[in-house]
């Protein structure tokens, strides 16, 4: 399966305690954006990389929400002291870069904060 | 400010017979247009997009139709199959950047 790839598939976790997401994309492609989404809603766009660089961040984005592509292959999404209104279905997408590309998106990591 | 629209949450159609979804659209930046179909516990998989300068692209069984000047798009499924039953999300962007999401509509077929 050479598709979007998202590890891991649920985490649960408490109030206050931080998590970290990875997403491997589609090998050749060289952008990445994360989302997120939340019940009844469609997806909302959170950030997004061309190769390494993040090139735009959501206000959904709080200072509590970081994403790195250090090397512009997988990206990690870190939340730190999570809340409950975080509870939401995280999603990476890949897209290639130029003309008119889909993204693809992963399956998905659903966050649950008790 | 909800700048893609899907204002049915929910369609029924019989097995055999044509589905249409519908999406509306604010902001006449947008200049690419795709449709998303989303099972449970999966991630929306892409299924048909649209670019600007076109008002119609076929792909199968699936066709979307783009109507600038009412900035409306929609969604054409015929015929339609029992595994066609998912959550459809249309999605916009401009300079291939971000997508703009709908609610979705979820389409049931019936047998």
């Amino acid at each position: 399966d050479t598709g979007v790839s998202q590890d891991p598939r649920h985490k649960i976790t408490k109030r206050g305690q931080n998590v970290t997401f990875r997403c491997d994309p589609i090998s050749e492609h060289n952008r990445l954006y994360w989302y997120r989404q939340t019940l009844g809603q469609g997806p909302e766009f959170l950030t997004y990389f061309q190769n390494e660089a993040q090139l735009e961040k959501s206000r959904l984005l709080s200072d509590r929400f970081s994403a790195e592509r250090p090397k512009g292959s997988f990206s990690t999404l870190e939340i730190q002291r999570t809340e409950q209104g975080d509870s939401a279905m995280y999603l990476c997408a890949s897209s290639l870069n130029g003309g008119r590309e889909p993204q693809h998106f992963g399956d998905g990591t659903r966050l649950s904060i008790l | 400010d909800q700048q893609v629209k899907q204002n049915s949450p929910s369609l029924s159609v019989q097995e055999g017979r044509i589905s249409i979804l519908n999406c509306d659209y604010t902001n006449s930046m947008f200049d690419y247009f795709l449709w998303y179909k989303k099972y449970p516990a999966e991630g929306p998989t892409f299924l048909i997009s649209i670019s600007s300068i076109k008002d119609k692209n076929e792909d199968g069984r699936f066709t979307v139709f783009l109507n600038k000047s009412a900035k409306h798009l929609s969604l054409h499924i015929v015929p339609s199959q029992p595994g066609d039953s998912a959550v459809y999300f249309c999605a916009s962007t401009f300079g291939n950047e971000k997508l703009t999401f709908g609610t979705g509509t979820r389409l049931t077929i019936i047998p």
